[in-house]
């Protein structure tokens, strides 16, 4: 069925390096991925949208790129900010305008 | 100002009680959704209605119950609670179409005793 995977549970770095969060996906469907990005005890919010393949979407210094042919849309930035410590969720939007989540990925980053 | 309002903020019932959770959105929009989000699992979709109208139900348990008296509004009422119904519940809205950004209130933490 269709399904998105986050495999990071907990992500854990020091201010300035880089980060990637995985996402793969698995639908029926042509794919549209969300990154939703969740700041402790307030709503999920739109970081990033895609639908088009091999074509880096950016936004607020994070960025992804949806690949059809690996079936990901890995989320980046070049460098974290102590700010960017949320919690990250990869969503697929099924038929019918529900989203379906992945797992989510917390990421910590320290000073 | 919120644009989504979810009321109250925070819950405690007993187990067996009925709540009704509020929300209200102000962003005119004619899609509104409940998701659920707890420690076990991730965002999980429970409803979506549009033009006030059922689309979709993925919540097998009929203790769950959407109420929409107003386009704007997407109530859900939960009876017979289970401390297993402890999350918190996410409204959200959109425009209805298929794969366009949802908005989600800031959330009602429900706790079961």
């Amino acid at each position: 069925g269709d399904s998105v995977t986050q495999t990071e549970g907990l992500v854990t770095l020091t201010k300035g390096l880089p980060v990637m969060l995985n996402c793969t996906y698995q639908t029926t469907y042509s794919p549209f991925l969300f990154w939703y990005v969740q700041h402790l005890n307030e709503a999920p919010k739109l970081l990033l949208k895609s639908s088009t393949d091999n074509k880096r979407t950016e936004h607020q210094g994070f960025y992804a790129t949806l690949h059809k042919s690996s079936s990901s849309f890995h989320l980046q930035k070049s460098s974290v900010q102590l700010s960017d410590s949320a919690l990250y969720f990869c969503a697929l939007p099924l038929g019918g305008y529900k989203l379906t989540f992945g797992t989510g990925t917390s990421l910590l980053v320290d000073p | 100002d919120p644009k989504i309002i979810q009321k109250p903020k925070y819950l405690v019932a007993v187990t067996g009680s009925e709540k009704i959770l509020i929300c209200e959105q102000y962003l005119g929009h004619n899609a509104m959704y409940w998701y659920r989000q707890s420690a076990k699992k991730p965002l999980e979709f429970m409803f979506s209605y549009s033009y006030q109208k059922l689309m979709d139900n993925q919540t097998a348990s009929s203790r769950f119950q959407p109420q929409s008296s107003k386009k704007n509004h997407l109530d859900l009422q939960i009876t017979a609670l289970k401390p297993d119904d402890s999350a918190t519940y996410f409204c959200a809205s959109s425009q209805p179409r298929d794969r366009v950004e949802q908005y989600f209130g800031p959330g009602t933490r429900l706790t079961v005793l």
